[in-house]
């Protein structure tokens, strides 16, 4: 039981590329989400997805593109990387969305756009 | 909107108590407290809904003060591992998200 997983660990990118990172999770959860982290800022919601099938925008959509792919997967595409989106990337999961339900994250990708 | 969490920083000597608070503009529906080690991932601590009802860590106690529109982390005697950064997240009236604090972190020292 892995939990939640992530690809790649690390990435270096020049501004204007393009990149996706994986998510997967075998917890049988319906609701994905995808965070950054940057220092003294905490945890921002980029897009969640409360079921296969939805996605939403979170608190700092811009510049990037989700796809819950199936229920275990959920992806986070950035179409034209730019400096600003250094950053240490979450996906997290949990059974269902709402009050009441605990977050499982995976382990992160530390991204570098140069 | 953010949370707000105090202290930013604490340090510790192991066997200390800390006390770490969240406070929200915004009625709470429920309080999530995460921690993370550095240079991994948060993992779940707890959660404080609305009424009263808390599920997560045995050893590790908080309340949830629905007037004041806060919360906080109670770590008493503290050990070695509970250093890390303390990430609260709320869900507030009207919304369908959390949103994280900027975290405290917690430094225990032998």
């Amino acid at each position: 039981n892995a939990g939640v997983t992530q690809t790649p660990k690390f990435q270096v990118l020049k501004t204007g590329q393009s990149m996706t990172l994986q998510c997967a999770q075998d917890m049988n959860h319906n609701s994905m989400y995808w965070y950054r982290q940057d220092p003294g800022m905490g945890l921002r919601l980029i897009y969640y997805s409360a079921s296969e099938g939805t996605t939403d925008k979170g608190e700092v959509p811009n510049g990037y593109n989700v796809s819950r792919l199936n229920k275990r997967e959920f992806s986070l595409r950035l179409e034209s990387a730019a400096p600003s989106q250094t950053s240490v990337y979450f996906c997290a999961s949990s059974e269902l969305s709402g009050r009441n339900y605990e977050q499982y994250f995976g382990p992160g990708t530390r991204l570098t756009v140069t | 909107q953010q949370p707000v969490q105090s202290p930013q920083a604490v340090i510790l000597r192991e066997g200390e108590d800390a006390v770490i608070n969240c406070s929200s503009s915004k009625a709470l529906y429920s309080v999530h407290w995460y921690r993370q080690k550095h240079g991994e991932a948060p993992v779940f601590l707890m959660i404080l809904l609305k009424g009263g009802e808390q599920k997560g860590h045995e050893k590790i106690s908080a309340s949830f003060n629905e007037k004041k529109q806060q919360s906080s982390l109670y770590l008493t005697a503290s050990q070695l591992s509970y250093s890390g950064t303390y990430f609260c997240g709320t869900y507030v009236q009207g919304a369908q998200k959390l949103v994280f604090g900027q975290g405290t972190r917690l430094t225990i020292n032998p």
